[in-house]
């Protein structure tokens, strides 16, 4: 069974900053990995599908690159609704979360 | 538009059943596995269980494993999750959510409702 680890649990920075999450597998996923956004008292929101892959939707803001076991979501200049937390996925494996939050 | 809507939480007492539904509309039900995801309170997100789009296959968690039950009824667009011999630690909002891609299993899911809340407490 793959493992997801997220890095780092929390990110704290200002509006405007450019945020960096890290998620990396245990074994090598090909670039079969996605990111989602939650904030409190909602559901989940796909970002980023097969590694680099905005859905439909989603502000050219955030990216995502890697391939194998090493992924990143970049989120280039925080507005003040990206606070939130981010979990990757691949299969039936969800990470931890990166929770960002407002320095 | 994409719509699903969950049912059927409530408070349970352990060891109780509950059955779980999710309507779906705006897209070709039987043409998409779909999948539940759980939330326990303040904690992250946990698979369940997905279901192929014809309703031939099946896998869960093995935290639910012989105890939840995942089906469809694609003449009523309709997801199901019954749940029986529930415990305190199946606490959690239950998510519907929809595949990715036609056929696709547990690729991604691209569209979520909006959770359903269910407390196992005596």
């Amino acid at each position: 069974e793959i493992v997801l680890t997220q890095s780092p649990a929390t990110l704290s920075l200002s509006p405007g900053e450019r945020a960096t999450l890290s998620c990396r597998a245990s074994q090598s996923v090909s670039s079969f990995l996605a990111w989602y956004q939650q904030k409190p008292g909602q559901a989940p929101r796909l970002l980023i599908y097969d590694a680099s892959n905005r859905a439909t939707g989603i502000p050219a803001r955030f990216s995502g690159s890697g391939s194998g076991t090493d992924f990143t979501l970049t989120i280039s200049s925080l507005e003040p609704e990206d606070f939130a937390v981010y979990y990757c996925q691949q299969s039936s494996t969800f990470g931890p979360g990166t929770k960002v939050d407002i320095k | 538009e994409v719509q699903l809507v969950e049912s059927g939480g409530g408070l349970v007492q352990p060891g109780g059943s509950l059955r779980l539904s999710c309507a779906a509309s705006g897209f070709t039900f039987s043409s998409f596995a779909m999948s539940w995801v759980r939330q326990a309170p303040g904690k992250g997100l946990e698979w369940v269980s997905t279901i192929s789009g014809n309703g031939g296959s099946a896998s869960y968690a093995d935290s639910v494993k012989g105890r939840f039950t995942i089906s469809r009824d694609n003449s009523k667009n309709t997801l199901y999750l019954q749940m029986h011999s529930l415990r305190a630690e199946d606490t959690a909002v239950y998510y519907c959510a929809k595949e990715g891609l036609p056929r696709a299993l547990l690729y991604y899911f691209d569209f979520w409702g909006q959770g359903s809340l269910v407390t196992v407490s005596s």
